[in-house]
């Protein structure tokens, strides 16, 4: 199967700052998601982001498929983006391969 | 419901005994995905069905799990002989989407998961 890297593991932020979160995939994929799972447990899509770049608000995702890479940048952080963020790829909408995912703890 | 709905939310359960998980899709939605979550861990694929094509069945961890979507809607996951490794959140999420249809996406909508806990 595709493997999934992700990283940092562990990131703790003040408010207010800055961070970019990094998703390595070993495979071609057309299919690339970024999620947030809340401290209840809840999974929320944040990007469908196969290539190219988006945002949305505060965030923002670039993928370089070629390189088999994503980037999940955060600005501005505020203590609601605590959480745990995935990463998940797929190739013809299959089975999704999520990484390990990066526990963001964001300090007031 | 607006949502994807799973239930129970919480089972406590003895080793051996078998459970039974529920998943109630988005109505529409046309694939669905059982995934498994250890305590700290990623999501571990078990099973995808979509549409009436026969599903995807190889991330069952073993052949004490089953799963079933009747009439392309609910699905249910079977776990028999639970063991204690068997312990996680069962999460079940759905998508309109499948390979090439236009404008696809395929953005994974999760149900709030089943917490299984054998003792």
């Amino acid at each position: 199967g595709i493997q999934v890297e992700q990283s940092p593991p562990d990131l703790i932020l003040q408010e207010g700052a800055n961070s970019t979160l990094r998703c390595n995939f070993s495979d071609s994929v057309n299919n690339l998601q970024w999620f947030h799972q809340n401290p209840w447990g809840q999974l929320i899509n944040l990007f469908y982001i196969p290539s190219g770049t988006k945002q949305n608000g505060r965030l923002s995702a670039t993928t370089v498929a070629t390189e088999r890479y994503s980037l999940l940048y955060i600005s501005s952080s505020q203590t609601t983006d605590s959480g745990v963020y995935f990463c998940a790829v797929s190739y013809n909408f299959n089975k999704f391969y999520f990484g390990s995912g990066t526990k963001l703890n964001v300090k007031p | 419901g607006a949502g994807v709905s799973q239930s129970p939310s919480n089972k406590v359960t003895e080793k051996g005994k078998d459970v039974e998980l529920r998943c109630d899709p988005i109505s529409g939605h046309t694939a669905l995905y059982w995934y498994r979550q250890s305590l700290g861990q990623g999501l571990e694929f078990l099973i995808y069905f979509q549409g009436n094509s026969a599903p995807d069945k190889s991330g069952l961890p073993s052949d004490r799990f089953s799963a079933e979507r009747t009439g392309g809607s609910v699905s249910t996951l079977t776990i028999q002989r639970t063991q204690q490794e068997d312990s996680a959140v069962y999460l079940c999420a759905s998508s309109l989407d499948w390979p090439g249809r236009a404008g696809a996406d395929g953005e994974l909508f999760f149900g709030e998961g089943s917490r299984l806990t054998v003792l």
